[in-house]
């Protein structure tokens, strides 16, 4: 089993419609959770980052932490086609910096 | 104006010849990274170092090597004995372990080997 699990899509929604994302993980030591935001032939950009389980909001997206069913999401409201990217969860374990990356999720928001 | 740079944004060689990707960063940070990334296999950690002059090895360093003696450089050379080198080079930064962990990525270099 991966340490990470994310379903690579793709995924096609229409515009304002909400997207849904998320991940599974084994290694029960994660700690820090991340989202980065992937564009086309370009570097992955950090989109959010959680510690504790619950949720934090930014702006039209919110980030969920689940520790006990190791399970993280990643909700877009209101999509744009400007969101259309890969997006990929990371994690990391406390006082380590080597991130554990789930494949990417790949969504198109059609207008 | 903070950030990472690598270049060549694209790099072309002849199979054979050793070739060297350029990162550097002036976000002051202590870690930097090399990623290879490939369709449907996400990102994969080639070697990393968390300080100067000292550097680990990934899960896929055969065939690659780096140097660290500078705190904002990481150069990564693609050798000869690199099986199949063709993908898309990604190098990141961050602060150290128990700072804040969040890694911060360059554009990235696609390197075409034929």
């Amino acid at each position: 089993q991966k340490e990470v699990e994310q379903d690579p899509g793709p995924l096609s929604v229409p515009e304002g419609a909400i997207v849904s994302l998320n991940c599974t993980y084994s290694n029960s030591a994660f700690q820090y959770f991340m989202w980065y935001r992937q564009y086309s032939r370009k570097g992955p950009e950090l989109l959010m980052y959680t510690y504790s389980s619950g949720n934090k909001e930014d702006g039209r997206f919110t980030a969920q932490v689940d520790k006990s069913s190791k399970y993280i999401s990643l909700f877009i409201r209101d999509s744009q086609p400007s969101d259309s990217a890969t997006y990929l969860c990371a994690m990391v374990e406390g006082g380590n910096n080597r991130l554990a990356f789930g494949k990417g999720n790949q969504v198109v928001v059609i207008p | 104006d903070g950030g990472i740079t690598q270049s060549p944004k694209y790099l072309f060689r002849k199979e054979g010849q050793n070739v060297t990707l350029s990162c550097e960063q002036n976000l002051n940070h202590d870690a930097m990274y090399w990623y290879r990334q490939d369709p449907g296999q996400g990102l994969r950690l080639i070697y990393y170092s968390q300080i100067v002059n000292d550097f680990q090895k990934g899960d896929i360093a055969e065939g690659y090597s780096v140097s660290r003696e500078k705190k904002e450089s990481f150069p990564l050379t693609v050798t000869s004995a690199q099986k199949n080198p063709t993908a898309f080079y990604l190098c990141a930064s961050s602060n150290s372990p128990g700072v804040k962990s969040e890694q911060y990525f360059g554009p990235g270099t696609r390197l075409t080997v034929t």
